[in-house]
């Protein structure tokens, strides 16, 4: 079974802090995801990564950067928590193309 | 705004009952998925759709797909209570087949 893990269920951070979310699988999967997930807006994708070093921005990168520097990692990272950045984050990764995604457990990022 | 969108946005059954979901899409896909998200954690794919299939049966999970009209429904049979979640529709955009983008969801509550 694919096993996507993330670094924390529940983070707590205040305004301005530097904020790091960590994503890993198992799988050794090419593609993998940042999304986050609010009440009423569903899922909405803040960045993927298709190759180590490689990034695309997804609907609602604002605020936030990612890292791949190995294919079984990818970060997201809040360079200066708001307190709009609180949210559901959630991490995925993908086999093959046009397959389903698997999802990590999501971090609950509260930003105080 | 949201690909998909999920009809009805919340719904109360029995146990027993079968419970329905629709998704409706904007533009062309080449593939639709239907995951499902218990309270507070991460997603898990149930199934997925082509875009030239019609139905598709899981366990007591059928999809059914319909291309002239973008849309899509999962129905659930003999609901149990361990069926509540909320469900949420994907569909596969570009052309890479690396992006989903999600509904809003349908949280669904079967009572005992």
């Amino acid at each position: 079974d694919v096993k996507v893990t993330q670094s924390s269920r529940y983070l707590v951070k205040r305004t301005g802090e530097k904020v790091f979310l960590e994503c890993v699988q198992d799988m050794d999967h090419e593609n993998m995801f940042w999304y986050r997930q609010d009440p009423g807006l569903g899922l909405r994708l803040i960045y993927f990564s298709y190759d180590v070093k490689m990034k695309e921005k997804g609907d609602i990168p604002e605020g936030y950067s990612v890292s791949r520097e190995k294919k079984e990692r990818f970060s997201l990272i809040l360079e200066s928590a708001s307190t709009n950045q609180t949210s559901m984050y959630l991490c995925a990764s993908l086999g093959q193309l046009g397959d389903t995604q698997y999802f990590g457990p999501g971090t609950r990022l509260t930003v105080l | 705004s949201q690909q998909g969108e999920e009809d009805p946005q919340a719904l109360s059954i029995q146990e027993g009952e079968n419970a329905t979901m629709n998704c409706s899409y904007k533009t062309s896909i080449n593939n639709l998925q239907w995951y499902r998200q218990n309270s507070g954690r991460g997603l898990v794919h149930l199934i997925l759709i082509r875009s030239n299939e019609r139905e598709k049966h899981s366990g007591r999970l059928r999809v059914t797909l319909d291309t002239s009209k973008k849309s899509s429904s999962l129905l659930i049979t003999a609901s149990r209570a361990a069926d509540t979640a909320s469900y949420f529709c994907a569909t596969v955009l570009n052309n890479a087949g690396n992006m989903l983008t999600f509904g809003g969801g349908t949280r669904l509550m079967v009572k005992p």
